[in-house]
């Protein structure tokens, strides 16, 4: 099983200000890796897949960079909607699809 | 707009069984894999199985391996989830979830359900 370590757990930012999200993997995973983002009482939402490809309606200041073992969710500047939980997930190798323990983007 | 709406959750004692149901709206159902993800409370996501377009092929986490089966009914856009020999760690909000991309097994979950919650509790 593929395990994805996500860093840091919490990310305390103010509006206006860059997030960078880590994600590694035990293995490497190509490019396989996907981010969605999880809003309290809410279900997932895709916004990156295939590392580096935006979903549908996802807005440019997301983007998601790496291969391998080693990728980056980065949001430019921050929207108050924006404050999370960031989740990676794999699709390299399965079952079972792995995803990581998140990141909370939360408000400084 | 694809709506995927999730029922049959609910309180059931350890060794119980549940079945879950999904119906989707505003897609090709039959063109689809199908997936079942689980997060329990304060927890994150856990894909529990996956089901083909067709229904031929299904796929499961080695945690529900032999108590849980996924199936389909794509005459009825349902997708079914029956939960046997139920655990106290099964219990989690479980998610219906629709990969992007038909005809494929690209597993990125674009559209999710809003969940039903199964608790397993004496």
């Amino acid at each position: 099983e593929i395990v994805l370590t996500q860093s840091p757990a919490t990310l305390s930012l103010s509006p206006g200000e860059r997030a960078t999200l880590s994600c590694r993997a035990s293995q490497s995973v190509s490019s396989y890796l996907a981010w969605y983002q999880q809003k309290p009482g809410q279900a997932p939402r895709l916004l990156i897949y295939d590392a580096s490809n935006r979903a549908t309606g996802i807005p440019a200041r997301f983007s998601g960079s790496g291969s391998g073992t080693d990728f980056t969710l980065t949001i430019s500047s921050l929207e108050p909607e924006d404050f999370a939980v960031y989740y990676c997930q794999q699709r390299v190798i399965w079952p079972p699809l792995t995803f990581g323990g998140g990141t909370r983007v939360e408000i400084k | 707009e694809v709506q995927l709406l999730e029922s049959g959750g609910g309180l059931v004692q350890p060794g119980g069984s549940l079945r879950l149901s999904c119906v989707a709206s505003g897609v090709t159902f039959s063109s689809y894999v199908m997936n079942w993800v689980r997060q329990a409370p304060g927890k994150g996501p856990e894909w529990v199985s996956g089901i083909s377009d067709s229904g031929a092929s299904t796929y499961y986490a080695d945690s529900v391996k032999g108590r849980f089966t996924i199936s389909r009914d794509n005459s009825k856009n349902t997708l079914y989830l029956q939960m046997n020999s139920l655990r106290a760690e099964d219990t989690a909000l479980y998610y219906c979830a629709k990969i992007l991309a038909a005809g494929t097994l690209d597993m990125n979950f674009d559209s999710w359900g809003q969940g039903t919650l199964v608790t397993v509790s004496s």
